[in-house]
Order: structure tokens, then sequence, then C-alpha cells
């Protein structure tokens, strides 16, 4: 299966600031997704990253504020804008090779907001 | 829509057999998943069912029935290490995405 490198692992941000995640995968992948898991709860995907176009928000997430960008087949990076503590969450990156293959997460990126 | 249902929680001992059962009604099925997630890590895939029956892959077994909108997740021979979350998760191959159950919390006790 494809290696995932999701960085940074984990970071504290203060109020109002943004961060951008990451995700590399060694070899391309068809589908690349973000997720979110907030303490103690599963995981919930915030969008598809569409290789070279917008990506796909679920319903409860926009672009304003989950900006993504998927350049090619093997990167893409998802930015948290405007930070409050309710956004304290892991962010997981997942790849899928294609439709008929499992999705493979990143180790995540445990995000605290103070 | 997409309702995905199993236990919150269950506890078993080290050594014996524990069933982790999943429920799910959508529409487009195309697969279910099981992952395992330890506490901090990130979920690891542990199988995928889209043809009803029995998969079994060393001391993990899971089975789907289509028709009962059912899945369920067998141990055997429990570890203490098998103490984790386990996820099911529908593919859902209209919108080509993967939706994720609540979890549940498998305690292993001596």
């Amino acid at each position: 299966s494809a290696v995932i490198s999701q960085k940074p692992s984990r970071d504290i941000c203060q109020r109002g600031t943004s961060l951008t995640i990451q995700c590399q995968v060694d070899s391309q992948v068809t589908m690349m997704f973000w997720y979110r898991q907030q303490p103690g709860q599963s995981l919930t995907l915030i969008a598809t990253a569409n290789q070279g176009s917008e990506a796909t928000y679920e319903s409860g997430f926009v672009i304003d504020k989950f900006p993504i960008s998927r350049p090619n087949l093997t990167f893409s990076t998802l930015t948290v804008s405007n930070m409050s503590p309710e956004d304290s969450s892991i962010y997981l990156c997942s790849v899928r090779e294609d439709s008929n293959q499992p999705q493979h997460f990143g180790d995540g990126t445990r995000l605290s907001i103070l | 829509g997409q309702n995905i249902d199993q236990p919150t929680e269950m506890t078993a001992t080290e050594g014996a057999i524990v069933q982790i059962n999943c429920t799910y009604q959508t529409s487009g099925f195309n697969g279910l998943f099981w992952y395992q997630q330890h506490a901090g890590e990130a979920p690891t895939f542990l199988s995928y069912n889209v043809l009803d029956g029995l998969e079994e892959k060393g001391r993990f077994s899971s089975f789907l029935s289509r028709s009962k909108g059912y899945s369920y997740l067998l141990l055997k021979e429990l570890q203490m290490k098998d103490s984790a979350s386990y996820l099911c998760a529908v593919f859902n191959n209209a919108g080509n995405m993967l939706t994720f159950g609540g979890g549940t919390r498998l305690m292993v006790k001596p």
C-alpha cells in the first residue's frame, strides 16, 4: 500500500491564526481525502481533494474555512483558517489508489488551539 | 443519507472470542471496511467485504450480509494489544466516499 507522510504531526496554535497541513504520498493515487476526528469521536469527512480542480466539500465544511490544494497525484494540503478552540482535533489525510482498493490513512496532525 | 450503527463499548477477556456488530443503511452500497485504531494513532485497515460471506485473515474475520445491511468483525484468541477502537465504514460508490460509524471501543482484560 501507499506510504503516506503527513506533517506537522502536531501543533499548538493561537486563536485566529491559520495552519497548513501537508500530505505526501509515495505513489500516484486517484483519490485523496481529508478527515477530522474530534476527541472521542469517529472520523468525519471534510472534503475530497480533486487533482487540478476545487475540492468537493461535505455538508458543514466550506472552502473559506478549510481551503484545500491538490496540485498533483501525490500531494495535497489542508489549511485550517482563522482557528478557534473548536477546531482542536486530529486531521487525517487518506488515500485510495483506485475504487477497488482499501483506503489508507496518514498518521494524522493533532491540532490544539489555545 | 447513510446511517451506520455499532456498539459504543465492549469488554472481553484475553484468549476469548469477541464479535463486533455493525448495521448500516445506505444507498449505492459498494463495500464495507473495518479499521482498527489504537489511542493516539491513525486508523489501520483490517478488512474489506464487498460480497456476502466471511473473509478470514488470521485471528480476524469479517462477515457481510448485504440484504440485511449487517456486518460483524470477529476477533479470536484475544490479546491485550487488541484493546483499541474498531471502526466500521461503508463505501458509497455513488459519492465515491467512505462513511464511518461511531466506532466500538474494545477493552481486553486479563
